[in-house]
């Protein structure tokens, strides 16, 4: 079956860097897009980008460039989320989803368990 | 920027149906913005419901469905139960790569 299972919670001094992990199982890694989405405290939900698993390119949200990078290791099916300058604002869960790759359309079919992170001084 | 639009709260009785609709800013949404719509219950993974306007995701009841009314995707809920109390979310695909969620939509089965 397909899983999307995450690294756990962080708590982070406000300039520290994160990096998350999304391992993927029970399907190709290569075939389908992983997105990021990002749910700060008793907010919505967020898009902050998808990336191509075949060729690692990454697309970013408007408001998540620069200090965020979505990375791969095909290796072991895992997509990576680094978040450097962290700040207070940036506290919020972070989910991986996967996505139809190659397609027209854009939809999310499976969410991981999502991963905490609070940055706090 | 279009911004996604979606009615802050609703509420229903247990037994009745409930459409939640999904709007732009400017213009109209159309199949071409494939909207696709989630469940969250606070405290819970997003649950995927509807995708590509109107395909439920696999195990999903058939009490949800989704369309287009007008110029808005909407979501109908027929025969509200209490566990379908819980935030609602659209999102469109803007095209060239953008995607864009709705602020969601609290709906109160009562």
């Amino acid at each position: 079956q397909v899983q999307l299972v995450q690294s756990g919670s962080e708590l982070k001094k406000p300039g520290a860097s994160v990096k998350l992990s999304c391992k993927a199982s029970g399907y190709t890694f290569t075939t389908y897009t992983i997105n990021w989405i990002r749910q700060a405290p008793g907010q919505g939900l967020e898009w902050m980008g998808w990336i191509n698993t075949n060729t690692g390119n990454p697309i970013y949200a408007p408001g998540f460039t620069g200090r965020f990078v979505f990375s791969l290791d095909t290796s072991v099916t895992t997509a990576y989320l680094q978040i450097s300058s962290l700040k207070a604002a940036d506290t919020a869960i972070y989910y991986c989803a996967r996505g139809p790759q190659y397609s027209s359309t854009w939809y999310i079919d499976y969410w991981g368990q999502g991963a905490l992170v609070t940055v706090s001084s | 920027q279009a911004v996604v639009t979606q009615e802050p709260s609703f509420s229903v009785s247990p037994g009745g149906t409930i459409t939640l609709t999904c709007g732009l800013t400017s213009g109209s949404v159309s199949p071409s913005y494939y909207p696709s719509w989630y469940q969250q219950t606070p405290g819970q993974t997003p649950r995927t419901l509807i995708y590509n306007t109107n395909t439920r995701s696999s195990g999903v009841p058939n009490r949800f469905s989704g369309s287009i009314l007008g110029n808005r995707a909407a979501l109908t809920i027929t025969g509200a139960q209490a566990d379908d109390d819980s935030y609602y979310y659209c999102v469109l695909f803007m095209g060239s790569g953008a995607v864009m969620f709705g602020g969601g939509t609290k709906l109160t089965v009562l």
